[in-house]
């Protein structure tokens, strides 16, 4: 099984940088991901990390370094449409995402 | 585009009463999932399949059932409902061939036994 740990609540101001930590314990790896959600919605994709390093797509990068069981998820020029819970989910041997809890990031003007 | 639809998109059920939720998806991917979403929890996985015709067991698969009969549909089946089942589902399917082999997901149903 996987453990997933991730804050549950992060407040940040418009224009700023936010970092969501996500560390794991795996008895298999094939890949994390990053799932945004709104409230009352359905998790949609952002990122995806199976080696270690950087990925960046526009405003959000995505951290991975397997030895530590560690990612971050960078939101960089904060806007208030990223006030959202986030996801981190890792993919077991299997192929099954197992998923953190979320952290509610709210951005404030 | 539809993606993937749910039906109902919210329904309260009296305890012991059969609920089967609906789940579509037009994309042709291969792989489908239900998950439960609860406070606290984020997300676990109920029942899956990887192809039509399979099904398997998540982390979180008693007091449900599912079935595959064809690669678009996958419902998903409370026998005999208890107030503990109370919880937003998410259906979702991935394909093997996209870049990441990442899950996609339906709107969800909003689910409350009384």
């Amino acid at each position: 099984g996987q453990n997933i740990d991730q804050p549950t609540e992060m407040t940040a101001t418009e224009g700023a940088i936010v970092q969501i930590n996500c560390t794991y314990q795996t008895s298999g790896f094939n890949g994390l991901f990053w799932y945004q959600q709104h409230a009352g919605e359905a998790p949609t994709f952002l990122s995806y990390n199976v080696l270690d390093g950087l990925e960046e797509k526009g405003r959000f990068s995505s951290f991975l370094s397997r030895s530590k069981g560690y990612s971050y998820l960078l939101l960089k020029e904060l806007q208030m449409k990223d006030s959202a819970s986030y996801l981190c989910a890792v993919r077991d041997g299997d192929y099954k995402l197992s998923f953190g809890a979320g952290t509610t990031v709210t951005v404030r003007a | 585009i539809a993606g993937i639809t749910q039906a109902p998109t919210s329904q309260i059920l009296a305890a012991g009463r059969r609920m089967t939720l609906r789940c579509t998806q037009d994309m042709r991917h291969n792989a489908m999932y239900w998950y439960r979403q609860d406070l606290g929890l984020g997300l676990r996985l109920i029942h899956y399949s990887n192809t039509a015709g399979t099904t398997g067991k998540g982390e979180v698969p008693d007091g449900y059932s599912v079935s595959r009969a064809n690669t678009d549909d996958f419902p998903l089946t409370l026998a005999s409902a208890v107030p503990s089942q109370t919880s937003v589902y998410f259906c979702a399917s991935s394909d093997e061939a996209s870049s990441y082999n990442e899950q996609f997901f339906g709107p969800g149903t909003r689910l409350t036994v009384l």
